[in-house]
Parts: structure tokens; C-alpha cells; sequence
């Protein structure tokens, strides 16, 4: 399996300008997360999807960011417009839950967005 | 979902066994403890997962007490690729929402 896959790797954009970030998840799994991590408020969770619907967006900052998951196979996060302050590396990560409701299931990050807003 | 503490660094040399300590005093009865590293400009990734007891794979092992309110993660030998942030989660029940906290940053020297 070619594990998670996120586009764009890197991207530079100015203030204003609506940036989408793509993921695709590992096939079969059905939790979506999206992270967001900086070196000042580290990793955090931003919003995930159980079989492609929003289950918990707490983490989301503001309404300039939106999350879909349109199928099982990919996911993208808006924001929409992009300030400085939303520079970050966003990651994607997909799950399986275990059979067993006590177990949870590995996360599997893929490399990352890198979003540099000027 | 229960907080964890773990230090922030850690320093250690080629070639010891190197121990990883968190704390996780409001651990629920559901919960689990899982280990994840990560390097620079990557995501991170799972290294372990247990309940209680000692867990052992090829990477590392995990020591969790009866009380379940701490846990250490043990790498044998380490090497420079060792080097990494290494974050202790507890989560459980059915939503695999998973919190990290700070980490600690495992800087290991020749």
C-alpha cells in the first residue's frame, strides 16, 4: 500500500488567498484526521471523519477553515482566506478501528503539507 | 480524554538503553497507552500500544504499572536514528480520537 498521500507537499501562498490541502487515506480505513502542528502549539487535531462524516471539528480554529470527505478516498481542508497565522506543516492521518471496542487503531501520518502564508 | 506529562528532552549516547517515563493519573478504565515517534518532516508513527503489564515488540518495549497512572516506554541500544520527539497518548473507546501532548525530544549522541 502506498500509505496516506497528501498534495501539495510544500505550498507558498500570500494573505488572502484560499488554499486547499488534499489527502488521500490508506484504502479500507475508515477514520479521516486532519493535524495541524507548529512549533508553538505542536500537534493538534483539527477535525475527523468516520466513514466520511464529520464526527468532531472541535479542533477546527475558525470558519476560514472547512473539511470535507466527499468519499472514502479523499478528503481536502479549506482555508479560505489563508492568513499568516496558518502557516504550519497540516498532516493527514488515517485508521481502522480494532474489532475490540477497547482497542484503538494505529494512526498513519502521511509526510505532510508544508503551507507557508506571506 | 486523560492529560499525560512527559519531560520535555532527554539525552542519551549511542549504544544505551534508554527510558521514556509519562504520567497519566486520570487514566480511565477504557483507555490504552500508545507510543508514537516522530522525525523531522515526517508524521509520526506508532511505535507501541498496551493496556497494562510489560509490552514488547522489535522496536521497543512498555512498562505499565497495576495503577495503570504512569508508563515507560524502554528503547534498547539506541542509535543516532534514534533521535526524535516520542509522544505517550492515552485514548480509548470507539472514536480513535487521538490527543498529542508536547512529546519529549530524544536527542541521542556518538
Amino acid at each position: 500500500d502506498a500509505g496516506v498521500i497528501q498534495s501539495p507537499r510544500h505550498e507558498v501562498t500570500e494573505m488572502g488567498q484560499e488554499v486547499t490541502l488534499r489527502c488521500k487515506p490508506i484504502s479500507g480505513h475508515d477514520y479521516l484526521f486532519w493535524y495541524r502542528q507548529t512549533m508553538m502549539r505542536g500537534l493538534e487535531l483539527l477535525i475527523y471523519f468516520n466513514n466520511n462524516v464529520p464526527i468532531d471539528d472541535s479542533g477546527m480554529p475558525e470558519d476560514r477553515f472547512s473539511a470535507k470527505m466527499p468519499n472514502a478516498s479523499f478528503s481536502t481542508l479549506k482555508i479560505q482566506p489563508s492568513e499568516p497565522r496558518d502557516s504550519a506543516v497540516y498532516f493527514c492521518a488515517s485508521s481502522i478501528l480494532a474489532g475490540d471496542l477497547m482497542d484503538t487503531g494505529e494512526l498513519f501520518f502521511g509526510e505532510g503539507s508544508r503551507l507557508t502564508v506571506l | 480524554l486523560a492529560k499525560t506529562t512527559q519531560p520535555i528532552s532527554m539525552d542519551s549516547y549511542e549504544g544505551q538503553e534508554v527510558n521514556i517515563t509519562c504520567s497519566h493519573n486520570n487514566i480511565a478504565t477504557n483507555d490504552y497507552i500508545t507510543w508514537y515517534q516522530q522525525f523531522p518532516s515526517q508524521g509520526p508513527r506508532f511505535i507501541i500500544q498496551g493496556y497494562k503489564t510489560k509490552v514488547t515488540n522489535e522496536v521497543a518495549s512498555l512498562f505499565i504499572p497495576a495503577d495503570r497512572k504512569s508508563s515507560t516506554l524502554s528503547l534498547p541500544r539506541v542509535s543516532l536514528s534514534d533521535t526524535a520527539v516520542y509522544y505517550c497518548l492515552v485514548n480509548g473507546g470507539a472514536t480513535n480520537k487521538l490527543i498529542f501532548g508536547t512529546g519529549t525530544l530524544l536527542a541521542v549522541q556518538p
